[in-house]
């Protein structure tokens, strides 16, 4: 069973056109929820962390916004330089376990 | 303050042969993770490290794979022998020890087993 799913697999926005990606979680006791840019042919970026329901954080153009079952990553007027692959990560029990999501490829046309 | 350093950043090889990559994460993090991700995939964890104790390798292939972090701080990843089926992107990352903290990733290495 799938812990941790992202939608859409692939997003092409024109400049200017904001939009939102999900993480959806089915994981129990959430100790945090991560966000993660993935440019290619390098390891992730860390962006966000959020803990409880509720919670947002903003960096630039982008803002994370986290429920019980689901979190957002909402990009305001995208640029170019916003292409990346967008990785979604959980931290449960037992164990403290980290499980990804397959990511959803941003691209950002000028 | 230098980010999680891994090398070598490519290797190509043959199958049936060994290869090691090796990462030194970032000074203070006492949790090292090893991740494979392959394309179009999230990183798939394959050993999670506190300190110099391995907590987590039930994902590791232990028949061919070995990992080792002797003293707490930097870490090697063995293959031994090199499938077709693990060419992919082999991911260091640490952080620090505990819940709720993010990982720091290196930039990978990418394996290639012709």
């Amino acid at each position: 069973e799938d812990q941790v799913t992202q939608s859409p697999e692939a997003l092409r926005l024109q400049e200017g056109e904001s939009s939102s990606l999900n993480c959806s979680y089915t994981v129990s006791g959430l100790r945090g929820l991560f966000w993660y840019r993935q440019d290619p042919g390098k390891g992730p970026e860390f962006l966000f962390t959020l803990y409880s329901a509720g919670e947002e954080k903003e960096k630039e153009r982008l803002k994370a916004t986290l429920t019980k079952k689901e979190s957002f990553l909402h990009i305001t007027a995208p640029k170019p330089e916003d292409s990346a692959t967008y990785l979604c990560a959980v931290q449960a029990p037992p164990g403290n376990q980290f499980y990804f999501g397959t990511g959803t490829s941003l691209t950002v046309i000028p | 303050e230098a980010g999680v350093v891994q090398s070598p950043r490519y290797k190509i090889i043959e199958k049936k042969q060994p290869v090691a990559f090796w990462c030194n994460p970032i000074s203070g993090h006492n949790t090292l993770y090893w991740y494979l991700q392959n394309l179009g995939q999230g990183p798939e964890l394959l050993i999670r490290y506190e300190n110099e104790e391995a907590v987590d390798d039930s994902q590791l292939p232990k028949d061919r794979f070995s990992a080792e972090r002797l003293k707490g701080v930097d870490s090697t990843l063995k293959i031994q022998p090199a499938e077709l089926g693990d060419s992919a992107v082999y991911l260091c990352a640490s952080s620090l020890q505990g819940h709720g903290y993010e990982q720091y990733f290196g930039p990978g290495t990418r394996l290639t087993v012709t």
